[in-house]
């Protein structure tokens, strides 16, 4: 069965470090992976789309890589800011349209 | 643009009471998804739709939830009757054809006592 996995359900760093979060998957051939961030109360926001032929795109301090054979794509945030504490999903493209969530990791950036 | 706007807000209501969830997409954007987000299931789509007709609906949990889209700026989800475990936040999103990334509402928090 099709199958995503947000390693680490919560990640704690120091501020200024390099956070990395991980999505795994199985069973899916995703033209697409997407990563969302999501604060308490609100709803998911787009962050960065990277297509099957990309391997790695970059915002701001933004890192998205995507490894087609290994299943797995890291996000990387730079420099990281208390500002940046949320929760992070990734999003997986599973055609005509449609993408499958996983269950996000929560991120705590400590001054 | 003010984005996808979804109303209402809250919403606390009794079991077996019909409940309508509603939601204005982004203009111009021809894709409209229903999402539900629990801390058991995460974020699960429900039911999109494309160019206002119903695409994929498999996500819908049961034949008590319904949804329209009567035209491109307005769709609703209903619950009829409603049950506890209905109790969730539920978001709309939009996107544009061939766009993978989709705009999310503010939620709507549902509590079905």
């Amino acid at each position: 069965s099709q199958k995503i996995e947000q390693n680490s359900e919560a990640l704690n760093i120091q501020e200024g470090k390099t956070a990395t979060l991980t999505c795994n998957y199985t069973n899916y051939s995703p033209a697409y992976l997407q990563w969302y961030r999501q604060d308490p109360g609100r709803g998911p926001v787009f962050l960065l789309l990277i297509r099957e032929n990309e391997k790695e795109k970059r915002k701001e301090r933004l890192k998205v890589t995507f490894d087609t054979t290994l299943k797995q794509s890291l996000f990387h945030i730079t420099a990281s800011q208390p500002a940046d504490s949320a929760t992070y999903l990734c999003a997986l493209d599973v055609g005509a349209g449609k993408s499958t969530f996983g269950d996000g990791t929560t991120l705590t950036v400590k001054p | 643009d003010a984005g996808v706007i979804q109303s209402p807000r809250h919403e606390v209501t009794e079991m077996g009471q019909e409940v309508t969830l509603r939601c204005k997409p982004i203009s111009g954007h021809d894709y409209l998804f229903w999402y539900r987000q629990t801390m058991m299931r995460g974020l699960e789509l429900l039911i999109y739709f494309n160019n206002n007709v119903p695409i994929d609906d498999s996500g819908m949990p049961e034949d008590r939830f319904s949804a329209k889209m009567p035209n491109a700026s307005f769709s609703t989800l209903k619950i009829q009757p409603s049950e506890p475990r209905d109790s969730a936040v539920y978001f709309c999103a939009s996107s544009r054809p061939g766009w993978g990334e989709q705009y999310f509402g503010p939620g709507t928090r549902l509590t079905v006592t």
